[in-house]
């Protein structure tokens, strides 16, 4: 079975610029969430989606949102971005909505220049 | 989610079995232990979970107190590739049963650096 893919695995943007991450989950899981992980905050819960619906949301700014298709694949844009949104941009699947066995994919590391 | 306590870093000798503890002293009843490691740049790799009984996979053995207030992690053989931070997270295996759905709530882990 093929696992979580994340794309694109590097990004380089500007400040002010927008940006759109993509994430495939493992066939036949409907549940995807987001992560952000940097070395200050540690890994920090952004959103999940699960059967289309955002279910569930962490303490971040408007400016981070998502959505989830009808084939589950998942995606998270960042607005107006900001220095300190250089991060490693995770996202993991489950077969269940807030399933405590998570499969992450490879991450997006995104550098805000 | 209960909270819990890892030591910040632990060495393993090449070959010998890594015991990874954990407290979880204020667990709930309907709480799972989960373990996750994550091996530098990569993302998190779920390892195992467990209610309360002991359980074991192909990757590590979960051996849970009889009170529940604790657990360890068993990487029976470690080997150079087991170099990761481990981290031990309490929670409801899904939605519906109370607690925080969706979200993994990761501390700092223990670094284990398995030395040859």
């Amino acid at each position: 079975k093929a696992g979580v893919t994340q794309t694109p695995r590097y990004l380089i943007k500007t400040r002010g610029q927008q940006v759109t991450l993509s994430c495939s989950p493992i066939s036949g899981h409907r549940s995807v969430s987001w992560y952000q992980q940097t070395p200050g905050q540690g890994l920090q819960f952004l959103f999940e989606y699960f059967s289309e619906t955002q279910r569930n949301k962490g303490n971040f700014p408007g400016r981070f949102s998502g959505r989830q298709f009808s084939n589950s694949r998942s995606e998270m844009n960042v607005s107006t971005l900001e220095l300190g949104d250089s991060a490693l941009y995770l996202c993991a699947s489950s077969f269940q909505q807030g399933g405590g066995e998570q499969y992450f994919g490879p991450g997006t590391r995104l550098t805000v220049t | 989610d209960a909270k819990t306590t890892q030591p910040t870093s632990m060495d393993c000798a090449e070959g010998r079995a890594a015991n990874l503890p954990c407290n979880h002293s204020t667990i709930s009843g309907n709480e799972y232990v989960y373990w996750y490691r994550q091996i530098h740049s990569q993302g998190p790799q779920y390892i195992i979970h467990g209610l309360k009984n002991n359980e074991t996979n192909e990757m590590a053995s979960l051996i849970i107190t009889e009170d529940r207030k604790s657990s360890t992690l068993i990487l029976p053989h470690a080997t150079l590739r087991d170099t990761a931070v481990y981290y031990c997270i309490v929670r409801v295996p899904e939605w519906g049963y109370g607690g925080s759905q969706g979200n993994l709530i990761f501390g700092k882990g223990t670094k284990l650096s398995v030395k040859p």
